[in-house]
């Protein structure tokens, strides 16, 4: 069954300060991956995929698929990144169904 | 355009009542996702709806249905309920063809007691 892990349930670090938000997925074939973000007060939406490689609010992330990994990246943190990020995978689920499976989600704290 | 809306936005209710759900996707979406998120489970697919079709369900038992309208509004029903079926039920629609892109509804918070 495909599964989907983000290894760390909190993240805290300074505004401007490297972030690096990390993703482990198993699948068998291949995967489509996304970032989805939670701001406070806000309803979950999509922030980038891996097919379209783009950077979005300088965020950016790789799919490498010799480690399995899609960690989400940006090299300066702003206070306003603060928010939960979730990485998601489509794909074949239990029983042949398609669907997505998120992971548990990190809570990303930017300090000022 | 106006964004995914969920109905009720809270619910309690007893154990071994039903309750339905029900969601209006944004204009001219077609597919219909709904997701169960518990603080121990985290997300987790329950199931999908296209032009009134039911085209993936996820792991859950089939005291958990739903359907879908002509108008693409859905409606999920949970039957027999359980206290673990407290938790924050999201929908959320998409445009098939736009890379899977999902917009999610702010979800109805259930509480069972």
């Amino acid at each position: 069954a495909q599964r989907v892990t983000q290894p760390e349930k909190l993240l805290s670090v300074f505004k401007g300060a490297p972030v690096e938000l990390k993703c482990n997925y198993s699948y068998s074939g291949s995967p489509e991956l996304f970032w989805y973000v939670q701001y406070s007060r806000q309803r979950l939406q999509l922030l980038l995929r891996h097919i379209s490689r783009e950077s979005i609010k300088g965020f950016t992330a790789d799919l490498n698929k010799g480690e399995t990994s899609f960690h989400l990246k940006k090299p300066f943190a702003q206070e306003e990144d603060s928010a939960m990020y979730y990485c998601a995978l489509k794909g074949k689920l239990g029983g042949g169904a398609d669907g997505l499976t998120f992971g548990k989600g990190t809570h990303l704290i930017i300090q000022p | 355009k106006a964004g995914v809306t969920q109905t009720p936005r809270y619910l309690i209710k007893t154990r071994g009542q039903q309750v339905t759900l029900s969601c209006s996707p944004i204009s001219g979406h077609r597919s219909v996702s709904w997701y169960q998120q518990t603080p121990g489970q985290g997300l987790q697919f329950l199931f999908e709806y296209f032009s009134e079709t039911q085209r993936n369900k996820g792991n859950f038992p089939g005291r958990f249905s739903g359907r879908q309208f002509s108008n693409s509004r859905s409606e999920m029903n949970v039957s027999t309920l359980e206290l673990g079926d407290s938790a924050l039920y999201l929908c959320a629609s998409s445009l098939i063809g736009e890379g899977y892109e999902q917009y999610f509804g702010p979800g109805t918070r259930l509480t069972v007691t």
